[in-house]
């Protein structure tokens, strides 16, 4: 299994121009979210999915959307890109226990600046 | 907003020795998870406590668990080089189940 892959890893955008971050996960995982993390603010959560077709947002959805048309996969969108949407963008996974979070499973990472 | 924040957010001890970190959260859970992160690398899952346990062991990892005192903490015993890396707590909060909350994490540096 190759887990929960995200591509790309490294993104430069300019102010304005829009971009999707992909992410797919092989364990036939239920939930997926998307998170970013900036220096001194740990993880804040964008937006998650609890199953195909359905989204909800998170703490900090503004300028983001995402869609949940496979189990498999949760394209992460950027509008129009920002120089405050420059961070580092997680995706997670994991399987539902009921209705208690379970064990995340992260992607790598995908590191985008804004210039 | 931050549900956990962690403490201290740096550690830096010699191999062998061990290292506790501090997780304070606000408002009731469903449980709460513990996770490292090396350097450039994603989140790794290290252990996972429910509300109604006060204490979970696996390998040289010891978490407790005070919901009275919403706060948690993180032993990790005979510390290794290896485990330098960033740690964070996150809790499940019972309002908003599976959106998970993270510190702001803890940086330990184990020196050789």
């Amino acid at each position: 299994n190759a887990g929960v892959t995200q591509t790309p890893k490294f993104q430069v955008l300019k102010t304005g121009q829009s971009m999707t971050l992909q992410c797919a996960q092989d364990m036939n995982h239920e939930y997926m979210s998307w998170y970013r993390q900036d220096p001194g603010m740990g993880l804040r959560l964008i937006h998650y999915s609890v199953g195909a077709g359905i989204t909800d947002q998170g703490e900090v959805p503004n300028g983001y959307n995402v869609s949940r048309s496979t189990t498999e996969d949760f394209p992460l969108r950027l509008l129009s890109a920002a120089p405050s949407q420059t961070s580092v963008y997680f995706c997670a996974s994991s399987h539902r226990t009921g209705e208690a979070g379970g064990e995340l499973f992260f992607g790598e990472g995908s590191r985008l600046t804004v210039l | 907003s931050q549900q956990g924040e962690e403490d201290p957010q740096a550690l830096s001890i010699q191999e062998g020795e061990n290292a506790t970190m501090n997780c304070s959260y606000k408002t009731s859970i469903n449980n709460l998870q513990w996770y490292r992160q090396n350097s450039g690398r994603g989140l790794v899952h290290l252990i996972l406590i429910r509300s109604n346990e006060r204490e979970k062991h696996s390998g040289r990892l010891r978490v407790t668990l005070d919901t009275s005192k919403k706060s948690s903490s993180l032993l990790i015993t005979a510390s290794r080089a290896a485990d330098t890396a960033s740690y964070f707590c996150a809790t499940d909060p019972i309002q908003g189940a599976q959106k998970l909350v993270f510190g702001q994490g803890t940086r330990l540096t184990i020196n050789p």
